[in-house]
């Protein structure tokens, strides 16, 4: 079956410091990937996504991501972290099998960042 | 444009009563979905539509009806409520079904069941 592993479900982080979100999707097909983040008592909201070309991808408030295809891999990245990056993270991955396109969700990782 | 907007935002229901979780959207978005969030287990699809008049079941569709009469509307009913469906319902639309779409989510519905 289809499935996508966040690897942390908490991370705790001081500001400045770098931040490294794994994912890893289990699907030998064409993919899409996307992270959401979610923060505290708001929707989901897209942050970056990948669906061709370069494998490395930058979103909005300064996240990237690359995709490694060899490891099933879309990691999240942040060289300096925000006390406003406080919030839950997705890892997506969209699978075409048949005739419907579903968006598979990993299970979060709550990222708490300290002054 | 409101987006995807959803209604009520907190509901607390007991075992056995029956609800409908409102979603629309304004943006001419021929899909939509319901997901539910629940702690460590990301969001599961509960029902998706691909346009008025056809819709089918996600990975978790048990206790769940839904219709789509129009394509702003996308209503999520719980025919009779149980402690399993307590969670947080989200919506979301986009574009199309294939493609390179992103999909839009709506605020949720923290829903309680007694």
């Amino acid at each position: 079956a289809q499935s996508v592993s966040q690897h942390n479900h908490h991370v705790i982080l001081s500001e400045a410091a770098s931040l490294e979100l794994g994912c890893n999707y289990s699907y030998g097909g064409t993919v899409n990937l996307f992270w959401y983040v979610q923060y505290p008592g708001q929707h989901l909201q897209l942050l970056l996504k990948y669906f061709s070309g370069d494998p490395l991808v930058k979103g909005i408030k300064g996240f990237e991501a690359e995709f490694i295809k060899s490891k099933f891999s879309f990691n999240l990245r942040k060289p300096s972290v925000q006390w406003s990056d406080t919030a839950e993270y997705f890892c997506a991955v969209r699978t075409f099998s048949g005739g419907y396109n579903k968006l598979i969700f990993g299970a979060g990782t709550r990222l708490a960042v300290h002054p | 444009n409101a987006g995807v907007t959803q209604t009520p935002k907190f509901q607390v229901l007991k075992t056995g009563q029956s609800m409908t979780l409102q979603c629309a959207q304004d943006m001419n978005h021929e899909y939509m979905s319901w997901y539910r969030q629940d702690p460590g287990m990301g969001l599961r699809l509960i029902h998706y539509s691909v346009g008025a008049g056809i819709t089918d079941q996600g990975e978790v569709p048990n206790g769940y009806n839904v219709s789509r009469s129009t394509t702003e509307d996308f209503p999520l009913r719980l025919l009779s409520a149980a402690p399993s469906q307590t969670s947080v319902y989200f919506c979301a639309s986009s574009l199309i079904p294939g493609g390179t779409y992103e999909q839009y989510f709506g605020p949720g519905t923290r829903l309680t069941v007694t």
